[in-house]
């Protein structure tokens, strides 16, 4: 099993809600990415992590939170968020950060509008 | 650094045409390759990698050389189908670099019947 899911799959928001995106994988892996992705764009990433802990944050605006629970789930939340912050957002997971295989595995994505 | 270079599509083909995507690479190190392929709505699929030079990826009639000497990791098939049509990503990875994945802008194929 390399799947990699994500919920929900669309999301509309306003600038001033609160809401969570959430990424599941049961393979055992223990590094999970969050990638922003707009039209016409390769992935950027944002955050790792590593055993649960944030290993790297690629400068992202505190808007986003990330948060670990546990070795399956991902989540991140996200407050007053803007207009351009419309993407799709792509979580990923590959077994371990120095670990092969070297690939990661992408999730469905969740389609964000901000409104 | 690290960089992967596509080239720009969209590129347009007939159904059973012969498909080439160049991909050139540099890195720090010594990387892993991969073609990645995104369908209309979705999220990004693995469709072949090479960790070593001259080795070969293949899936689903596609192809790709990791070519060391050229820097290079061409994607290749050789009958295309209109369910073909997608955006294909090559990216590279590199244990120095924590392996995090440095992407090519992406191709866009258009397969017409």
């Amino acid at each position: 099993d390399t799947e990699v899911t994500q919920t929900p799959k669309h999301l509309v928001m306003g600038m001033t809600n609160k809401k969570s995106l959430k990424c599941e994988q049961h393979m055992g892996h223990r590094a999970m990415y969050w990638y922003k992705q707009k039209a016409k764009k390769p992935p950027e990433l944002m955050f790792v992590y590593s055993y649960e802990k944030l290993s790297i944050n690629e400068s992202v605006p505190s808007r986003f939170s990330p948060e670990c629970p546990n070795s399956s789930l991902l989540n991140l939340h996200l407050h007053a968020l803007q207009p351009e912050d419309s993407a799709l957002y792509l979580c990923a997971s590959r077994p371990g950060e120095s670990q092969l295989p070297y690939e990661q595995y992408f999730g469905p994505g969740t389609r964000l509008t901000v409104t | 650094g690290n960089s992967v270079t596509q080239m720009e599509g969209p590129v347009t083909l007939s159904e059973e045409a012969f498909l080439t995507i160049n991909c050139t690479y540099t890195a720090t190190g010594y990387p892993s390759l991969f073609w990645y392929v995104q369908y209309p709505g979705e999220g990004l699929q693995l469709l072949l990698k090479a960790t070593k030079a001259d080795d070969k990826g293949s899936n689903k009639g596609f192809e790709a050389t990791y070519r060391k000497e050229t820097t290079s990791f061409h994607l290749e098939k050789g009958s295309v189908q209109v369910s073909d049509s997608a955006v294909y990503f090559c990216a590279l990875s590199v244990f120095e670099g924590g392996n995090m994945l440095t992407f090519g802008g992406g191709t866009r194929l258009m397969v017409k019947p």
